[in-house]
């Protein structure tokens, strides 16, 4: 099955620039999504169409891909950036199996 | 504004059956394809299974199909998800999700999410 990679845990001090990495064979034909979860909250869109911001969300979230990785960045991160973060996105095989998301990156700011 | 609030979690023992609904509001529920994303406790996000707008195709996780269906009613705004032969492995909170692209027929997403319902199964 498809499978999407992220680093376990990021940790940076506010103010800093954050990147948070998605690997996947798919990417280069497919859109990355990147969503932002704090402890005990449903999840929000952050990111989509691999750099989309939608409205609402803070222009220091940004986002690109290249090649077989997609990369989340949050340029001045600040404390409540502190949270889950996880990319989704699809296989680009000719049999549709769904979507995905991976395995999630915990960002610590402090 | 969006709004999702699904309902129907609860403890039920394995091999046991349940069914959650979502309802929505303040969109055009007929025009978007509905997910259904779960979490189970302390583990990251896992996609369940995606309904298009009209219900025409249905689309599932590996680790639940054949046990889980995902349906529609337009007329009454709501998603569902029929849950069968449930396994410990199947406990988590469960979350409906809007579609970000009206009519999607491809890179389909969830844009807005509902607070989730737990569904612990236990003996």
């Amino acid at each position: 099955s498809y499978e999407l990679t992220q680093p376990p845990s990021v940790s940076v001090s506010p103010g800093q620039t954050a990147r948070i990495t998605c690997s996947g064979d798919a990417l280069p034909k497919k859109y990355a999504y990147w969503y932002q979860q704090k402890s005990g909250q449903a999840p929000v869109l952050v990111i989509y169409e691999d750099s989309k911001r939608p409205s609402g969300i803070p222009e220091r979230f940004s986002g690109s891909s290249s090649g077989t990785m997609a990369t989340l960045t949050i340029s001045g991160a600040q404390v409540e950036d502190e949270a889950d973060y996880y990319c989704y996105s699809t296989d680009s095989s000719g049999n549709h199996r769904g979507w995905v998301f991976g395995g999630g990156t915990k960002l610590t700011v402090l | 504004q969006v709004q999702l609030v699904e309902s129907g979690g609860g403890v039920v023992q394995p091999g046991g059956s349940l069914r959650l609904s979502c309802a929505a509001s303040g969109f055009t529920f007929s025009s978007y394809g509905m997910h259904w994303v779960r979490q189970a406790p302390g583990k990251g996000l896992e996609w369940v299974a995606f309904i298009r707008y009209d219900g025409s195709n249905k689309y599932y996780a590996d680790s639940v199909k054949g046990r889980f269906t995902i349906s529609r009613d337009n007329s009454k705004n709501t998603l569902y998800l029929q849950m069968n032969s449930l396994r410990a492995e199947d406990t988590a909170v469960y979350y409906c999700a809007k579609d970000g692209i009206p009519h999607c027929g491809g890179d389909c997403y969830p844009n807005y999410w509902g607070q989730g319902t737990l569904v612990t199964v236990s003996s």
